[in-house]
């Protein structure tokens, strides 16, 4: 069974610091990894996908990507109170050209 | 303005019952997918349809059932057969690829 881990949280960090969040996937041959922003009562919404080792920058955003080491982390810059939520890494399988298999989610909450 | 409609918001369910949830899409994706989530818990896959008139059972499938006889609708029947069907129900769509989901907005089913 493909896997994708995440630490539940919840993960508390003060307005204005920075939030890291990480997931770590069991499936070697990935290649595209994403992350999801879900609040509470609503649907996922899609701030991030990375394909390649590296980092990837968005606004507030960073998505790392290190596939020898299978984990993907997203970083949140000046972190606000409107991000908390849950969020949820993707990792779309191998051989499937649509299949996303999904983490249980991390659950940020910022402090003011 | 494309995206995927779910309806209804909110459903309920009597014992013994069948119900039918709809996902409709205008983004022209090929691929569409039903997730159910459970509180503090991440997404599970249900049923995906990558083209019309083809669909495959994801990993909790037992007391599920969808059809897909046009690209833009993917309906989900919640039969009787499923003994716990209370969750928050997510349908999703993508092009090839799977560069990331598109969701919407989700039914929440509950057993009265």
């Amino acid at each position: 069974q493909k896997e994708v881990e995440q630490n539940s949280g919840p993960l508390s960090v003060p307005e204005g610091a920075i939030a890291s969040l990480n997931c770590t996937y069991s499936d070697r041959g990935s290649q595209s990894f994403f992350w999801y922003r879900q609040y509470s009562g609503k649907s996922p919404e899609l701030i991030m996908s990375i394909y390649s080792n590296g980092d990837k920058e968005d606004g507030r955003f960073t998505a790392q990507l290190n596939k020898a080491s299978q984990y993907v982390s997203l970083l949140i810059r000046d972190s606000q109170p409107s991000d908390s939520a849950t969020y949820l890494c993707a990792v779309k399988e191998e051989y499937s050209s649509y299949k996303l298999i999904f983490g249980s989610g991390t659950r940020l909450l910022v402090r003011p | 303005d494309g995206g995927i409609t779910q309806s209804p918001k909110y459903l309920f369910r009597k014992e013994g019952q069948n119900v039918t949830l709809s996902c409709e899409q205008n983004l022209n994706h090929d691929a569409m997918y039903w997730y159910r989530q459970d509180p503090g818990q991440g997404l599970r896959l249900i049923y995906y349809s990558q083209i019309v008139n083809d669909f495959q059972k994801g990993d909790i499938a037992e007391g599920y059932s969808v059809s897909r006889e046009k690209k833009e609708s993917f309906p989900l029947t919640v039969t009787s057969a499923q003994k716990n069907p209370t969750a928050f129900y997510l349908c999703a769509s993508s092009v090839r690829g799977g560069y990331g989901y598109t969701f919407g907005s989700g039914t929440r089913l509950t057993v009265v």
